[in-house]
């Protein structure tokens, strides 16, 4: 019973193509967010939900497009894919932003390679 | 916004002995700490936090220290075994806020 869970795990697609990737938690949390961790293991926020509405946007191509159907689910679509997208990228969730201990759970990540 | 800096960026150390992580923090609102540990091809995953109301907190092998006053942070291991082998961040964050401010990441082998 993952609580965190991202799909694909792997994926190696051609420059130019659109990909998703989904993300969905069990943990009943209110917020979630997906993380790009360059070669480097840098981990950079890339955006953030808070019961399905936008809070953080960080400074990301327009080709990334994140959508929140309810606050279980937040999938990442990249449309025209380029070799600089080539990452893992993590899904994490926390109970609620702005409340005390608010810990952040990570998913497996979703290792994308753009060829 | 909060600028969280973490050092070494690498660390090896024999089984057995310790091992030592630290981070620093810029904003002083900052009032949570997380460390997580990364295995290869997983996640980052919880391992200890500190609030900023307790200067030290130990799990068995592991401890985390505090000092607000000159807004530093560290990660003790002690009889470091093969299975401690990471990458473990560091991270800040307030209550009041909207994210989680990670540090850069070390790199730790522990040699058999």
């Amino acid at each position: 019973d993952t609580a965190v869970s991202q799909t694909p795990k792997y994926l190696v697609t051609q420059m130019g193509n659109d990909k998703s990737i989904k993300c969905e938690q069990n943990l009943g949390h209110d917020t979630m967010y997906w993380y790009k961790q360059d070669s480097k293991k840098f981990l950079k926020i890339m955006f953030s939900y808070n019961n399905k509405e936008l809070i953080i946007n960080e400074t990301v191509p327009n080709r990334f497009s994140p959508k929140s159907p309810d606050k279980a689910h937040l999938n990442l679509h990249i449309n025209s894919l380029e070799l600089g997208d080539s990452a893992v990228y993590f899904c994490a969730s926390s109970r609620n932003f702005g409340s005390a201990g608010n810990t952040i759970y990570f998913g497996e990540g979703s290792w994308l390679t753009v060829v | 916004g909060e600028n969280v800096e973490q050092h070494p960026s690498t660390l090896s150390v024999q089984e057995g002995d310790s091992a030592v992580i630290k981070c620093t923090y810029s904003d002083s609102a900052s009032n949570y700490f997380p460390w997580y540990k990364q295995e290869l091809g997983k996640g980052p995953q919880l391992i200890i936090d500190i609030r900023s109301n307790v200067g030290e907190k130990k799990d068995q092998r592991i401890a985390v220290t505090l000092n607000k006053t000159a807004k530093h942070f560290s990660l003790h291991i002690t009889e470091t075994q093969p299975e401690d082998s990471a990458v473990y961040f560091c991270a800040a964050s307030r209550d009041t806020g909207n994210q989680f401010y990670f540090g850069t990441g070390t790199s730790l082998t522990v040699i058999p």
